[in-house]
């Protein structure tokens, strides 16, 4: 499997402008995570979905910030406007279900989209 | 709010050195997990606890979940260059799929 896949690796745009991140979680995972790492903050979760539904967007940080997953292969995140603040790097994770025994699950990261808002 | 606080926030250290790093709240996990993370990639697993009191081994690497399931603790032997990275916990709490994420500890083993 080629693992979970973003894109794209990097993107400089200047504020005020749309920024559209993508996500090809892994096949067959129910899962879909965004989160966002600054050296601030860390790691935070900003909303996740399960078979395609958002389930929790309490992390979203304001509502220039939306995520779609039209189907179960695809997910975007957008922000609009973009703000310098917003600069960061994004991570898609996606997580199998981890069955009906109650077992741990285990999430798996994309390698991440570094985003820099002038 | 669920807190995790990892400790030292940095360490440098020479190869074959031993260290432990730290990850500690108030509140009760259901599982802990220890994730990797090198420069320009994703955090990557390397183990989950469960139970109280748990102890497990990875090679040179060894995980340890607190009896209150607040706390856990990554103990690395003789470490390597290629033990340098971020390590990040994460406790996540009942069936709630949302897992919470200390700052981490930046490691370097310097050859």
């Amino acid at each position: 499997d080629a693992g979970v896949i973003q894109s794209p690796r990097h993107e400089v745009t200047e504020m005020g402008q749309e920024v559209t991140l993508r996500c090809k979680p892994i096949s067959g995972h129910d899962y879909l995570f965004w989160y966002r790492q600054t050296m601030m903050r860390g790691l935070e979760l900003l909303i996740y979905f399960n078979n395609n539904v958002p389930i929790d967007d309490s992390g979203m940080p304001e509502d220039r910030f939306s995520a779609k997953m039209p189907n179960a292969s695809f997910s975007t995140l957008k922000i609009q406007p973009s703000e310098p603040r917003d600069s960061a790097v994004y991570f898609c994770a996606s997580s199998p279900y981890p069955g009906l025994a109650g077992g741990t699950y285990e999430q798996y990261f994309g390698p991440g989209t570094r985003l820099t808002v002038t | 709010t669920q807190l995790l606080e990892q400790s030292p926030q940095f360490l440098s250290i020479q190869e074959g050195e031993n260290l432990t790093v730290y990850c500690n709240s108030s509140s009760v996990f259901s599982s802990l997990q220890w994730y990797r993370q090198e420069p320009g990639e994703g955090p990557v697993l390397l183990v989950t606890v469960v139970t109280g009191g748990e102890v497990k081994k990875l090679k040179r690497l060894t995980f340890q979940f607190g009896d209150a399931r607040k706390d856990s603790s990554l103990h690395i032997t003789a470490a390597q260059p290629g033990d340098t990275g971020l390590y990040l916990c994460a406790g996540a709490s009942g069936s709630n799929y949302k897992l919470t994420f200390g700052k981490g500890t930046l490691l370097t083993v310097n050859p």
